[in-house]
């Protein structure tokens, strides 16, 4: 099946420093991919879609000049957290389709985000 | 505005038992449902969606659009079973996740 990678899975960062993760998917294109966050015992919840080539779509109370995301190839999306406070401290999931409309959506591993 | 509900947030039931997940949502327009299932320390994978109207795992799910409900079901439990289950509803074109249940099978 589809496999999506995410780098790193841990990271411990200063308050005030940027940190990128990368999510890729390694066996198909991703023309779409998503970003989520998840607290504790919380659902995923939805940050932004990005479709390669262009700029990402926020979901409302995401700021996007903190959470700036790039899907510069059909294969890697970054999120870079920038100026990271630890009430950015989280899970952060990527996920990946083959479409804008494609309806299955493959999850990467998630990485743990600590901000001390 | 689309939403899902999953009003337990934890079920244990015994192996061997009947296990039903319940499922609620809302939404405006046709309805894409998922059951996502992830395993202790695994990733989020798909487990079923309604459109496939297959079982996985031994697992069924049915769509009630009269009740707006999307309930999955296995007759017969087993340990393997346990782990964190998602609902999820697809609008244009987001995924939006239900709060989770924790199902747990005792032996």
């Amino acid at each position: 099946g589809a496999v999506v990678s995410q780098h790193p899975s841990r990271v411990i960062c200063k308050s005030g420093t940027s940190v990128k993760i990368e999510c890729r998917s390694l066996d198909f294109q991703a023309t779409t991919m998503f970003w989520y966050r998840q607290f504790p015992k919380q659902s995923l919840m939805l940050m932004a879609t990005s479709n390669e080539g262009s700029k990402a779509t926020y979901e409302q109370g995401v700021e996007k000049d903190k959470f700036l995301i790039n899907h510069a190839s059909l294969t890697l999306s970054t999120l870079t957290v920038t100026s990271a406070h630890p009430e950015d401290s989280s899970f952060y999931i990527c996920s990946a389709a083959e479409g804008p409309y494609e309806v299955v959506q493959y999850f990467g591993p998630g990485t743990r985000l600590t901000v001390t | 505005a689309q939403r899902v509900t999953q009003p337990e947030k934890l079920l244990s039931v015994f192996k061997g038992a009947p296990v039903e997940l319940k499922c609620n949502y809302s939404y405006s327009g046709s309805p894409e449902l998922f059951w996502y299932v992830q395993y202790s320390r695994q990733r989020l994978q798909l487990l079923l969606r309604h459109i496939s109207r297959e079982s996985i795992k031994g697992f069924t799910a049915d769509l009630n659009k009269g009740e707006t409900s999307f309930h999955l079901k296995k007759p017969f439990a087993q340990e393997e079973d346990s782990a964190m289950y998602y609902c999820a509803l697809k609008g244009a074109q987001k995924l939006v996740f239900g709060q989770g249940t924790r199902l747990t099978i005792n032996p």
